[in-house]
């Protein structure tokens, strides 16, 4: 089955120590990117990668850290995570083109404490 | 300007009726429109898209969207609502002035009453 896979689905951890959320895709696709999502904001692109070891920032890259050293997987890291960085987390991928649908992983809901 | 603005961020309608969720989008390109929704502690769903061949969308669990270019719009509309439908909905913008990058509206939620 294709699929994003995100873990883990829910986090609370305290302020300034490290973590990772995994992500990994199954479909090939080269294009992968995280989003946050925050009430009344929509989704924010944090960052994304456009192939393996092609990272870039989105809207809001900032106390973040992402690596793309295969193409399936795709991990965002929080080196040192504050309050404000509690918020739903996607993980998407899609093939690289506009008009491409993207698929998008069940979620992470982190609480920094 | 907003690239996408949901003209309503809560929409209530009973089961059974119409629904109607807006959208217009910015750009200067032929863009490609899609709608996800996202139901309560889950992922986003793509519901339909649009790529630029016919106007009138047709997408999963009878929702469909039309693309009007003179009205900068791609509205999102439901004959008969049910209680499952009940969720966040996104329309989100995909165009060259914006790269490679997907561009979401700030969602509409979606109350449907018994």
């Amino acid at each position: 089955e294709a699929q994003v896979t995100q873990n883990p689905r829910y986090l609370i951890t305290v302020t300034g120590k490290k973590l990772t959320v995994t992500c990994s895709q199954n479909m090939n696709h080269e294009y992968m990117s995280w989003y946050r999502q925050d009430p009344g904001l929509g989704l924010r692109q944090i960052y994304y990668s456009m192939n393996v070891e092609v990272t870039d920032k989105g809207d809001v890259p900032e106390g973040y850290k992402v690596s793309r050293k295969e193409k399936r997987n795709f991990p965002l890291i929080l080196e040192s995570p504050s309050p404000n960085q509690t918020s739903l987390y996607f993980c998407a991928s899609r093939y690289t083109g506009l008009g491409t649908e993207a698929f998008f992983g069940q979620g992470t809901r982190l609480t920094v404490v | 300007a907003q690239s996408v603005t949901q003209l309503d961020s809560h929409v209530s309608v009973s089961e059974g009726t119409p629904v109607l969720l807006r959208c217009n989008y910015s750009s200067s390109y032929s863009p490609s429109l899609f709608w996800y929704v996202q139901h309560p502690n889950k992922g986003l769903q793509l519901l339909l898209k649009y790529t630029s061949a016919a106007t009138l969308v047709k997408g999963i669990n009878g929702f469909e969207a039309e693309f009007k270019k003179s009205e900068t719009s791609f509205h999102l509309t439901k004959p008969s609502a049910h209680m499952s439908d009940a969720a966040e909905y996104f329309c989100v913008v995909s165009a060259m002035e914006y790269g490679n990058k997907l561009v979401f509206g700030a969602g509409t939620i979606l109350r449907v009453k018994s």
